[in-house]
This record gives structure tokens, sequence and C-alpha cells, in this order.
């Protein structure tokens, strides 16, 4: 089973801008992968943002976009804002299964 | 609107089974595949299973394939999953989600297997 890498924890400072990745164990990754991005803050249940490497659901904040970055998935925040302090996971797609990564700690700070 | 309500969960000892249920609402079920996903206490999404919206595959996380089955009765608007020979690392919270890119959550149910 593949493994997908996030970054552990990130830190940005309020208003400003951050990009969290992940990586495939398989190689880059691509449009083929589905790229997925949840946020989860603490006590409550995951929220999906981007699907499908890049759209937004309706309920997805204009701040965040999502985009393939030197062989990753690559999920933006522009203009962080102190509600964004939560963790974040994204979902590949291996040929009808999945895999999480291992999430990445966004403080705003 | 969308609802998924997960039960079936509690405190279960190894080597038993537990059947987890998730009824949803405010949606045509039969248009969406559906996923369960599991949380164990204080780590991450781990992806369990997915079933097509047909019903004519399952995929399963090497974690609990040939013990975990993942089902649906349309009649009912109801996911399954069916858990056997439970282990101590399968206690988590468990979400169902819908759509195969997964846009719907449903707020779990904690299945804890000690003994």
């Amino acid at each position: 089973q593949a493994v997908v890498t996030q970054e552990p924890s990130v830190t940005v400072s309020p208003g400003g801008t951050v990009t969290l990745t992940c990586g495939s164990s398989t190689g880059a990754v691509t449009s083929g992968h589905y790229p997925s991005w949840f946020q989860q803050r603490p006590g409550q249940a995951p929220r999906t943002l981007i699907y499908d490497t890049s759209n937004k659901h309706s309920w997805t904040p204009a701040r965040f976009s999502g985009s393939l970055l030197g062989g990753k998935a690559a999920l933006t925040l522009s203009g962080a804002q102190p509600e964004d302090e939560a963790d974040y996971y994204c979902l590949f797609s291996y040929s009808g299964s999945r895999v999480f990564g291992g999430g990445t700690k966004l403080t705003v700070l | 609107q969308v609802q998924l309500v997960e039960s079936g969960g509690g405190v279960v000892q190894p080597g038993r089974s537990l059947r987890l249920s998730c009824a949803v609402s405010g949606f045509i079920f039969t248009n969406y595949g559906m996923h369960w996903v599991r949380q164990a206490p204080g780590k991450g999404l781990e992806w369990v299973a997915v079933v097509w919206n047909d019903g004519s595959y399952q995929y399963y996380a090497d974690s609990v394939k040939g013990r975990f089955t993942i089902s649906r009765d349309d009649s009912k608007n109801t996911l399954y999953l069916q858990m056997h020979s439970l282990r101590a690392e399968d206690t988590a919270v468990y979400y169902c989600a819908r759509n195969y890119y997964i846009d719907f959550w449903g707020q779990g149910t904690l299945v804890t297997v000690s003994s």
C-alpha cells in the first residue's frame, strides 16, 4: 500500500500565505490520484475543502486553493485567519483504494 | 439537507465482531459511492473501505482486508461495515462519508476494542 507524506506541522502568521504539500511513495502525484484536502478542527468531524486537485465546494473559503506543485499535491492558504488553525489531511486515489496522508497541524501565530 | 448518521459503536472484546450502520438522507443514495474512514484516538485519518454506488465494487485498506466488509442496503438508505476478528488497533472513531471524492461526512461512532 502506498504511503502519502505530509509536513507534520507548519506555522503561518495571521494574514500570511502558506502551502502544505502531499507526496506519494509511488512517485510524482498526478491528477489521476484525484487529490482531495480536508480540514479537521479539534473535536470535530473532518470537512472537505478541495477535490480533484483544485475544485472547491460551495462552502470552501476562497482563500484556500489546490494545485500540483513539483510532483506533489499542494494546498495553499492565502490570508490565514485564526479559525484556519486545524489539522489538514490529503487523500489520494490508487486504482480504487484510497490513502490519507498523515496530516499537517497548521498553527496560525 | 445531506445527513449521514453512524451508529453501532461501543465496547467489544478482541476477536469479536461488530456491525456499524450509516443512515443517510437528503440525497439519492444510489447515485453515490460511499466510504468508511476511521481515526484512532489522537491519530490521523485512515481510509478503511469504499463501495461503488451500485454495490458492484468494494475496496479495502490492507489493515482490514479479509476482516471487514462494506455493504449497502439501498432500500433502507443505509451503509454498513461488518467488522470481524477485532483487534485493539481497530479502536477508533468510524466515519461514513459520501461520494468517490468525499464531500459530506457523518459525525462518527466510537468503537473500542478492549477486554
